[in-house]
């Protein structure tokens, strides 16, 4: 079964330009998260989908930022215009229903560099 | 400090040598999860612990929970040279109603053969 994965692994834009990072969850998990992690600092969760519905953004920096997850399916991130300090690396889980009661399974992250 | 806080930031020791990183938290949790990831790679789950549990164990892994303390603490016993990762800590949270776990800074093991 495949794993999460994320998609580009490793992404150079300068400042102004737009990013679109997505991710595929593990077929079948109604949960998708995304977190980020900047210059080796803790891993901030930016939101939650519960299937194509946003169940919590609370952790989304800005209007910059834009996530979608049409159909319940893949989830893309877009950042619009990139900023230096969105430099960092963008993870994705998944994780099957009963969050709190079971583990996250991570993608490999989208690493962005912003110049 | 941040809500799953690993402490110490950086742990380097020899192989075969036991290895403990602690964390600590500050709201109520319903479980504390303890994730690995290695340079370059995805966290990877090693651990969950429920909030009524003290203790739990998992190969070389033990993980003991404070919740008087809200403190965690994970050994990795007999530690090899493939150890050599970051481990991070994350919790639920509690009753405030948010369904996604809070991560720390990680704590970087560096074992050496």
């Amino acid at each position: 079964e495949a794993g999460v994965t994320q998609f580009p692994s490793h992404s150079v834009i300068e400042k102004g330009q737009t990013v679109t990072l997505r991710c595929d969850p593990i077929s079948g998990h109604d949960n998708l998260y995304w977190y980020r992690r900047v210059m080796g600092k803790e891993i901030k969760f930016l939101l939650h989908f519960v299937k194509e519905s946003k169940q919590d953004e609370s952790g989304m920096p800005n209007n910059r930022f834009l996530a979608e997850r049409t159909g319940g399916t893949y989830s893309t991130l877009k950042v619009q215009p990139a900023e230096l300090e969105d430099s960092g690396v963008y993870f994705c889980a998944s994780s099957q229903v009963g969050w709190n009661t079971g583990e996250l399974f991570f993608g490999e992250g989208s690493r962005l560099t912003v110049l | 400090s941040q809500q799953g806080e690993e402490d110490p930031q950086a742990l380097s020791i020899q192989e075969g040598e036991n290895a403990t990183m602690n964390c600590s938290y500050k709201t109520s949790i319903n479980n504390l999860q303890w994730y690995r990831q290695n340079s370059g790679r995805g966290l990877v789950h090693l651990i969950l612990i429920r909030s009524n549990e003290r203790e739990k164990h998992s190969g070389r892994l033990r993980v003991t929970l404070d919740t008087s303390k809200k403190s965690s603490s994970l050994l990795i016993t007999a530690s090899r040279a493939a150890d050599t990762a970051s481990y991070f800590c994350a919790t639920d949270a509690g009753d405030t109603g948010r369904r996604a776990l809070t991560f720390g800074s990680g704590t970087r093991l560096q074992v050496q053969p």
